[in-house]
């Protein structure tokens, strides 16, 4: 059981560039999610996917795009990388549902993306 | 929406000592209260957590405890291991449907 797989690992892009972040999860869950997490900030939310076809804002989707393709994937596109972009990404899943509220995020292991 | 404030960014322990962070947070109606463990180059890991109707949780060497008055909950390691060194995240919900707000993360640090 693979749980949440991103790829790729690390990414190191020039300013304006454009790439996608893929992840995938084989647990079933309706929900998905993106982070980014930057020193002293913790985990911030980009954008996330309540269930497959809806997508919705987080608290810092500027710069980003999603794509929830079917129920297994979640993508994140950066279409002119800024340095700004310079992060940790990490993806995550939930189920939720009724009795769900409070079910665990599980997170992917991140891509490291640097922007110069 | 929510704001979730964590104490200390780093924290540095004996092993076998215990160690304790601290979270705080603003809204009242806020009643689930997770912690996450982040070992080095992997994403982070839910540890335990607590519901806002009892007041304290434990799970082998680590609890959780819950002052809803103050509205604030620590995560206490009791007896560390350098296992236990890592990256450590509180959270709150922001919405009726269990986003998560979390704090900026305490570095702990064991040393033999």
């Amino acid at each position: 059981n693979a749980g949440v797989t991103q790829t790729p690992k690390f990414q190191v892009l020039k300013t304006g560039q454009s790439m996608t972040l893929q992840c995938a999860q084989d647990m079933n869950h309706n929900s998905m999610y993106w982070y980014r997490q930057d020193p002293g900030m913790g985990l911030r939310l980009i954008y996330y996917s309540a269930s497959e076809g809806t997508t919705d804002k987080g608290e810092v989707p500027n710069g980003y795009n999603v794509s929830r393709l079917n129920k297994r994937e979640f993508s994140l596109r950066l279409e002119s990388a800024a340095p700004s972009q310079t992060s940790v990404y990490f993806c995550a899943s939930r189920r939720t549902g009724t009795g769900l509220y409070n079910s665990p995020l599980h997170f992917g292991n991140g891509t490291r993306l640097t922007v110069t | 929406g929510e704001n979730v404030e964590q104490h200390p960014s780093t924290l540095s322990v004996q092993e076998g000592d215990s160690a304790v962070i601290k979270c705080t947070y603003s809204d009242s109606a806020s009643n689930y209260f997770p912690w996450y463990k982040q070992e080095l180059g992997k994403g982070p890991q839910l540890i335990i957590d607590i519901r806002s109707n009892v007041g304290e949780k434990k799970d082998q060497r680590i609890a959780v405890t819950l002052n809803k008055t103050a509205k604030h909950f620590s995560l206490h390691i009791t007896e560390t291991q350098p296992e236990d060194s890592a990256v450590y995240f509180c959270a709150a919900p922001t919405d009726s449907w269990g986003k998560l707000q979390f704090g900026a993360g305490t570095q702990v640090v064991v040393t033999p």
